[in-house]
């Protein structure tokens, strides 16, 4: 069972343009929700994260969308530069838990 | 400041040989995770360290699977009498806290170790 489902699988976008990025999630438990950037070769770095008690938070270039009620959330990488090709994955935590559930991830390729 | 260090960063066995993975958390995190990433099944968490706690070992997929934490630092990822299946990027995650308050529970990701199984 997938408990956080993302889309799309693969994504490509002009230098400038807008990405977007949707995961949704089952388990109402679930209260933190936090995307990774992934480069080739690299471990997965911590992008921007949020609490469903907020709606919207930026940081920079990326925005995360919270939607409480439809249990989706999304990231929204503004003003996408190549540099920002790489795979993103969202994943949630329980409050009483430990471990990291992850969507199954999403490779950006930014064309300058 | 340091990063979590994993290694070695590859590592390439026959099938059936026993592979150790370490991890050297970020100094100061009290908790420690393993992840594994392939192809097939993305990231999936394998074992959790919070201090001095029973570790949460429920993403173990078989008992050929193990870790311990020595110290409170340093884990030692052993997987037994490995098999193809087991070709995958380890990866060794730790945050400052475990899972109590709302701030401190992000984690960092060190940069894997690549196991290949022939």
């Amino acid at each position: 069972q997938q408990q956080v489902k993302q889309s799309p699988q693969s994504l490509i976008v002009q230098k400038g343009g807008i990405s977007i990025i949707n995961c949704a999630y089952e388990n109402t438990a679930f209260d933190y929700f936090p995307w990774y950037q992934q480069f080739p070769g690299k471990g997965p770095a911590l992008l921007i994260a949020i609490r469903p008690d907020v709606s919207e938070k930026k940081e920079g270039r990326f925005t995360i969308s919270f939607n409480k009620s439809a249990k989706q959330f999304s990231l929204h990488i503004m003003d996408s530069q190549p540099g920002d090709s790489a795979t993103y994955f969202c994943a949630a935590k329980k409050a009483a838990g430990n471990k990291l559930t992850f969507g199954g991830g999403t490779r950006v390729l930014v064309k300058p | 400041g340091a990063g979590v260090s994993q290694s070695p960063s590859n590592k390439v066995t026959e099938k059936g040989k026993d592979v150790e993975l370490r991890c050297d958390p970020i100094s100061g995190h009290t908790a420690l995770y393993w992840y594994r990433q392939s192809l097939g099944q993305g990231l999936e968490f394998l074992i959790y360290f919070q201090g001095n706690s029973a570790p949460d070992k429920s993403g173990l997929p078989s008992d050929r699977f193990s870790a311990e934490r020595t110290g409170g630092s340093v884990s030692t990822l052993t997987i037994q009498r490995t098999q193809q299946e087991d070709s995958a990027v380890y990866l060794c995650a730790s945050s400052l806290l475990g899972t109590s308050g709302r701030t401190g529970n992000e984690q960092f990701f060190g940069p894997g170790t690549r196991l290949t199984v022939l």
